[in-house]
């Protein structure tokens, strides 16, 4: 069965203060690993798609990566408009997508 | 690109009563929609999958009786909340996998209150 964990559940930072969030995982058949971006009361945004390990992907203080068992996204110098929860999903042959439980970020001024 | 819309963004209905959720996608073709409940302070769950012209494929656990979804069309999928109850109130979101791609792109959600 298809197994997604976010580690820390809760991530407290200082305007400026970089770190990264993890993703581990275990699916028969990784078609894409997914990174999304919610804020409370809306939808999931989608962030980034990585399909193969040791693929990279960028986007303004973002970065993410991709091992055989885990993906990591860094967030360097973060601001407090980064605050919110970040998931991470799986998805295998059937397209559908199986969430982490996510990881809440708060970035303090 | 990759937008998707959600109607209505809420509502509160009675107890009894049926509530219909529309999800469109604006600017791209969704062979595959799917429907996500989410409960307060956790992760998305996945209720069912829909493909354009194709009976929904339901998950473990979800009344297919009660939650119809109908994906008529490559752009619309409705979500039919039947006899809602209150245990029925949550946030439902609505995501579209554009053809030929793995990616989801998610609409704003909808929070249902049954009173």
């Amino acid at each position: 069965e298809d197994q997604v964990t976010q580690s820390p559940e809760a991530l407290r930072l200082q305007e400026g203060e970089s770190s990264s969030l993890n993703c581990s995982y275990t699916v028969s058949g990784l078609r894409g690993l997914f990174w999304y971006r919610q804020d409370p009361g809306k939808g999931p945004e989608f962030l980034f798609t990585l399909y193969s390990a040791g693929e990279e992907k960028e986007k303004e203080r973002l970065k993410a990566t991709l091992t055989k068992k885990e993906s990591f996204l860094h967030i360097t110098a973060p601001k407090p408009e980064d605050s919110a929860t970040y998931l991470c999903a799986v998805s295998n042959s059937g397209y559908a997508l199986n969430f982490g439980k996510g990881t809440s970020l708060l970035v303090t001024p | 690109g990759a937008v998707v819309s959600q109607h209505p963004s809420w509502v509160i209905c009675k107890s009894g009563t049926s509530v219909k959720i529309e999800c469109r996608s604006l600017d791209f073709q969704a062979t595959t929609m799917f429907w996500y409940r989410q409960f307060p302070k956790q992760s998305l769950m996945l209720m069912a999958t829909s493909n354009e012209g194709s009976k929904a494929t339901y998950e473990q656990g979800v009344e297919k009786d009660k939650f119809l979804i109908n994906h008529a069309s490559l752009t619309l999928s409705t979500l039919t909340v039947t006899s809602a109850h209150p245990e029925d109130s949550s946030f439902y979101i609505c995501s579209a996998r554009n053809r030929g791609t793995y990616e989801q792109y998610f609409g704003p959600g909808t929070r249902l209150t049954v009173t």
